[in-house]
């Protein structure tokens, strides 16, 4: 079965550090971009940061850029989010989700988020 | 960054009801329009990439069209499992932005 399972997540106060791991499996881990979604409590999805498969090229939003950092072992199926100085409104569920590359009918290709992990919570006060 | 406006915020739709969901670009993103559907609780799951092709698994009745600016999503005849958040997605230029998503509840 195709999964991603996060872990790692927890309460921390403001200006804490927190590291987030997703560990992938039922496919081949070192061949797939990866990204980070993250959702605050009732409210809508966040892109948060992308790493390529090789771990060559990474993207941050914003609103974590210069704190949060990601990477990947494809050695150990596994992604990590390393997220310093957090605010209160880094508080969310976090997602990994896979970048699948989808073809239509007319063999173009399409990249879309196919897989997603359950979430892991993050809550940061004081 | 480009903006991703969902319309209606939420939809009232009797089960059986045709829904249509909207989803606007502030810029073109072409066909790199992707639809997630959310219940309560889970994680996103794929629906429609491409802007109109459903994924592995999804029903017909799910449909996606538009491009450039313009995108919808149409569930024809809506079921009891289709009452949940639908969220659009870009992905024609980083950061791929999210829209705020629309609440398809029961009416």
């Amino acid at each position: 079965e195709v999964q991603l399972v996060e872990s790692g997540g927890g309460l921390v106060q403001p200006g804490g550090s927190l590291r987030l791991s997703c560990v992938a499996s039922g496919f081949t881990f070192s061949n797939y971009n990866i990204n980070w979604v993250r959702q605050a409590p009732g409210k809508g999805l966040e892109w948060v940061s992308y790493i390529s498969s090789s771990s060559s090229i990474t993207y941050y939003a914003d609103s974590v850029k210069g704190r949060f950092t990601i990477s990947r072992d494809n050695a150990k199926n596994s992604l990590y989010l390393q997220m310093n100085n957090l605010r209160d409104e880094d508080t969310a569920v976090y997602y990994c989700a896979r970048e699948g590359i989808l073809s239509d009918t007319n063999s173009y290709y399409y990249y879309a988020l196919d897989v997603w992990g359950q979430g892991t919570t993050v809550t940061v006060s004081s | 960054e480009i903006v991703m406006t969902q319309s209606p915020a939420t939809l009232s739709v009797s089960p059986g009801e045709r829904a249509t969901l909207s989803c606007r670009a502030s810029q073109s993103v072409s066909s790199n329009l992707v639809w997630y559907q959310q219940k309560p609780g889970q994680a996103p799951r794929l629906l429609i990439y491409g802007a109109s092709t459903r994924a592995t698994g999804i029903p017909a009745r799910f449909s996606g069209s538009g491009s450039g600016t313009e995108f919808t999503l149409t569930i024809s005849s809506l079921q009891s499992e289709d009452f949940a958040v639908y969220y659009c997605q870009q992905y024609n230029s980083w950061p791929n932005t999210f829209g705020h998503g629309t609440r398809l509840e029961s009416k």
